[in-house]
C-alpha cells in the first residue's frame, strides 16, 4: 500500500528556533500534499495544501510567514515552523495523494513538536 | 465536504463485530464516503471508501444506505488493537482538495 514517511517523529527545541519537518511519499508520486495540526484531544485541523511546483494554499488563520511550506518534488514536501514559540507545540501530520482519481489520502505518522 | 455526524464514543467486546455509524444527510452525488482511524499519537490510517455500493476489504466493510445519507463501518471481529478514533469523511474524490476532519468516534474494544 501507499506509504508516507514523516521525519522527525519528535522534536524538542528552544523558543525562537526554526524547525523543519519532512514529508515523503515513498512509493507513489504525490501531486498534492497536506499539512495538519492536532492539539491534544482534538481533531486534525488543516493548515495548508501544498502542490508540487507552486505556492501552498493556507487555511484561514494560518500564518504563511510562520509556517513555510515547500513542495519541491513529487515525493517531498517540507514544513518549516519559523521562530517557534511554546504555543506552536503540537502534533503536526502530513498527508499525500497521487493525481489518480479515486485514490485516498495517505498520512504520515506525525511529528510531535515541543517548544520549551 | 458534506458535514458528517458520528457518535462521540462506542464500546465493543473483543471478538465481536463493531458497527460504527455515520450520518451524512447532505452528501452530494460526487462525494465519496471515506473512513480513517487514528490510534493514539499516530497519523490517521486509511480504512476504506465507497460511493454508493457496499465495499469490503481486508480491514473492514462499508455499508452505504440506498439514499446515501448514512453509512456504517463494520469491523467484523474487533481486537484490542482496533481501539482508536474513527473518522468518517464525505469528500469529492475527483479533486485534489483537502479532507476536513470532524470529531470522530472513539471506539474502545473491551477484553
Amino acid at each position: 500500500g501507499a506509504v508516507v514517511s514523516q521525519h522527525p517523529s519528535r522534536v524538542i527545541c528552544k523558543s525562537g528556533t526554526s524547525v523543519k519537518i519532512e514529508c515523503r511519499s515513498l512509493d507513489f508520486q504525490a501531486t498534492t500534499m497536506f499539512w495538519y495540526r492536532q492539539f491534544p484531544k482534538q481533531s486534525l485541523m488543516l493548515m495548508a495544501t501544498s502542490n508540487e511546483g507552486s505556492k501552498a494554499t493556507y487555511e484561514q488563520g494560518v500564518e504563511k510567514d510562520k509556517f513555510l511550506i515547500n513542495h519541491a518534488s513529487l515525493t517531498l514536501s517540507t514544513l518549516t515552523v519559523t521562530s517557534a514559540h511554546p504555543e506552536d507545540s503540537s502534533f503536526y501530520i502530513c498527508s499525500a495523494r497521487s493525481g489518480t482519481t479515486n485514490q485516498p489520502q495517505h498520512f504520515g505518522d506525525g511529528t510531535r513538536l515541543s517548544i520549551l | 465536504d458534506a458535514k458528517t455526524t458520528q457518535p462521540p464514543s462506542m464500546d465493543c467486546a473483543e471478538g465481536r463485530a463493531a458497527n460504527l455509524p455515520c450520518n451524512h444527510s447532505t452528501i452530494s452525488g460526487n462525494e465519496y464516503v471515506y473512513w480513517y482511524r487514528q490510534i493514539h499519537s499516530q497519523g490517521p490510517q486509511y480504512i476504506i471508501h465507497g460511493l454508493k455500493n457496499n465495499e469490503t476489504n481486508e480491514m473492514a466493510s462499508l455499508i452505504i444506505t440506498e439514499d446515501r445519507k448514512s453509512s456504517t463501518l463494520i469491523l467484523p471481529h474487533a481486537t484490542l488493537r482496533d481501539t482508536a478514533v474513527y473518522y468518517c469523511i464525505a469528500h469529492p474524490t475527483n479533486t485534489g482538495n483537502q479532507f476536513y476532519f470532524g470529531t470522530g468516534t472513539s471506539l474502545t474494544v473491551i477484553p
